[in-house]
């Protein structure tokens, strides 16, 4: 089955407004999780990631939020603007060999 | 380093044709990915290989698609015969291995008619 599950799958908002996208897992010893942004025509590339040893880490206006008990972890965008607009990927790469699978994607879309 | 390169970037097909997809990876990374990308099922996973074996096919869709990697530096995706199902973008992505960042090559868009 699925190792990542991603919601919602499309989010469109104001600019300047939050967005959150969250994602679930099922491997426990899962402890890396990374998130990718694919705009228009483009290859997927990292802009967050972190390790099951932190809760929270942010980055200018994006964060990730780690809940290791309830095996899910968020996105936030805050004081979205109208190039935010891309898919986004979660994943939870497993195993020894860290087989590296994304959830199906969130397309958001800021309307300026 | 240039990064993941791919080619061709496109490629148009005709159905029951042979069609080999190429890829270098990084230099030093050890673990290769191939996806496919459709609008339908997202970004797929359908082989990697880690230090140029082949540990997990499991998405490989049915035998009509096969990949190998012969050295560190180069892996092929080949798909024989082709179907205009198969039309879709690939993409092959390469890491160090372990928790570190997968880098993307800019992909192969092909087209089966």
């Amino acid at each position: 089955g699925e190792n990542v599950e991603q919601h919602p799958s499309t989010l469109s908002v104001q600019e300047g407004d939050s967005a959150v996208i969250k994602c679930t897992y099922s491997d426990s010893a899962s402890n890396y999780f990374p998130w990718y942004k694919q705009e228009l025509g483009k290859r997927p590339q990292l802009i967050i990631d972190i390790r099951s040893n932190v809760g929270e880490k942010k980055d200018q206006r994006i964060a990730v939020t780690l809940n290791k008990t309830a095996k899910h972890f968020s996105l936030h965008i805050t004081e979205t603007q109208p190039e935010d607009s891309a898919v986004y990927f979660c994943a939870a790469p497993r195993g020894s060999n860290y087989k590296l699978t994304f959830g199906k994607g969130t397309l958001l879309t800021v309307n300026p | 380093d240039a990064g993941v390169i791919q080619s061709p970037r496109h490629e148009v097909t005709e159905m029951g044709q042979e069609v080999t997809l190429r890829c270098k990876p990084i230099s030093g990374h050890n673990s290769l990915f191939w996806y496919r990308q459709t609008m339908m099922r997202g970004l797929e996973l359908l082989i990697y290989f880690n230090n140029n074996v082949p540990i997990d096919d499991s998405g490989m869709p049915e035998d009509r698609f096969s990949a190998k990697m012969p050295n560190a530096s180069f892996s092929t995706l080949k798909i024989q015969p082709s179907e205009p199902r198969d039309s879709a973008v690939y993409f092959c992505a390469s890491m160090m291995g372990g928790d570190t960042e997968a880098f993307f090559g800019q992909g192969t868009r092909l087209t089966v008619v």
